[in-house]
């Protein structure tokens, strides 16, 4: 596709349940972020890939937090035993550059957590 | 501790005045600064990306200083239109890894 782009745009969940968030970054970009954005917050960095292996990982809050890139190119963001306060939007963004460059992100995935 | 500020309040201007939108960082040593624009409910598009051997960057009505004695980085907009609002975001390099944004400033222009 022409554009990062996430599934599901939105997902409403029950706290202790499992959640998968999909990212499909701009085709031939090697870096891939995560983010995560709170209402009238500015995005939280949360883990940074150069092709399949997670470079950054800093910015996970705790291991109920996982994210994979088997192939190099999609990237699955995985949360176990969600939590209310783990509600956000959770941004995806690709890149060219192996060093930090300019970002395309995605629309984001908007999680509720009930 | 590492922190970057922006305005916290909204800026609220008129059509056709120029908008200047503040980004000031402490304990942070960025080889580069970025800032970008998001509308609600999407996703934050980049705009300018000025480096730490840069002082200005200019960018169609767009101006970006950047001033790493003072640490801080002024965006401009001038010729303001009601499309330009929004909420415009900072970010710093870390480490050539990963960049950290600040919490934006909302952009109002009204007509």
């Amino acid at each position: 596709g022409a554009g990062v782009s996430q599934t599901p745009s939105n997902k409403v969940t029950e706290k202790g349940k499992y959640v998968e968030l999909r990212c499909d970054p701009i085709s031939g970009h090697t870096a891939l972020y995560w983010y995560r954005q709170s209402l009238g917050q500015g995005p939280e960095f949360l883990i940074y890939f150069q092709g399949t292996g997670a470079a950054d990982d800093s910015g996970l809050p705790n291991d109920r937090f996982f994210a994979v890139r088997p192939e190099g190119s999609v990237s699955t963001l995985k949360i176990q035993r969600t939590e209310r306060g783990d509600s956000a939007v959770y941004l995806c963004a690709s890149s060219s550059a192996r060093n930090t460059g300019e970002l395309f992100f995605g629309e984001g995935s908007r999680l509720t957590v009930l | 501790s590492q922190k970057i500020e922006q305005n916290s309040e909204a800026l609220n201007i008129q059509e056709g005045k120029t908008a200047t939108l503040t980004c000031n960082y402490t304990n942070y040593s960025p080889a580069y600064l970025q800032w970008y624009r998001q509308d609600p409910g999407r996703g934050p598009v980049f705009l300018l990306l000025i480096r730490e051997n840069e002082k200005e960057k200019r960018k169609e009505r767009l101006k970006v200083t950047f001033d790493t004695t003072l640490k801080q980085s002024l965006f401009h907009i001038t010729a303001s239109q009601p499309a330009d609002s929004a909420t415009y975001l900072c970010a710093l390099d870390v480490n050539g890894n990963k960049l950290v944004f600040g919490a934006g400033t909302i952009l109002r222009v009204k007509s």
